[in-house]
């Protein structure tokens, strides 16, 4: 089974803050997508990621970066945080050509102060 | 712009009964379709799909059913159990713009 992986569960950050969500995944995937989930809002694409060192932006990317120096691996910054990113994070990843069917994380629930 | 709408935030169904869930879309361009269940405390996982080519598609207890004239497809859950307790997300996807869209998904109760 795919396993992807985040590193924080809960997170509580102050406002201006520079904030760094991890994500690893285990199967090799070439594609990699950060979300934020927000009631009644479902999920929105922040970024993702074909391959290593390449960066697309969603519909959300406004106040976020992303870096993926390694193929199992994709980071989310917030570079300066601010109270209206507080959201759950969700990290997944996919294989091959076209999205389809996604893998992902337990996600990171962001509080910002 | 929501192009995927789940217009029931919840639904509670008694254990043995049906479950519908239901998912409107108003892109075209949508050629496949998805559900996704998510736990507390865990990620979304995929649950079944449908290609835009077919009308329906059956997994065991679960089968989707897709309207594309109606831009419209369900979720049936049949018989319900209350391990199915869950935020059920549908996802559409547009295969040549290489675009996902969820919805706002669908909290399940099931009661014993």
């Amino acid at each position: 089974d795919v396993k992807v992986t985040q590193s924080s569960r809960y997170l509580v950050k102050r406002t201006g803050e520079k904030v760094f969500l991890e994500c690893v995944q285990d199967m090799d995937h070439e594609n990699m997508f950060w979300y934020r989930q927000d009631p009644g809002l479902g999920l929105r694409l922040i970024y993702f990621s074909y391959d290593v060192k390449m960066k697309e932006k969603g519909d959300i990317p406004e106040g976020y970066s992303v870096s993926r120096e390694k193929k199992e691996r994709f980071s989310l910054i917030l570079e300066s945080a601010s109270t209206n990113q507080t959201s759950m994070y969700l990290c997944a990843s996919s294989l091959g050509q076209g999205i389809k069917k996604l893998f992902f994380g337990s996600g990171t629930q962001l509080s910002v102060l | 712009d929501q192009q995927v709408k789940q217009n029931s935030p919840s639904l509670s169904v008694q254990e043995g009964r049906i479950s519908i869930l239901n998912c409107d879309y108003t892109n075209s361009m949508f050629d496949y379709f998805l559900w996704y269940r998510k736990y507390p405390a865990e990620g979304p996982t995929f649950l079944i799909s449908i290609s835009s080519i077919k009308d329906k598609n059956e997994d065991g207890r679960f089968t989707v059913f897709l309207n594309k004239s109606a831009k419209h497809l369900s979720l049936h859950i049949v018989p319900s159990q209350p391990g199915d307790s869950a935020v059920y997300f549908c996802a559409a996807y547009d295969y040549n713009n290489n675009d996902m869209r969820f919805g706002a998904g669908t909290r399940l109760t099931v009661k014993p």
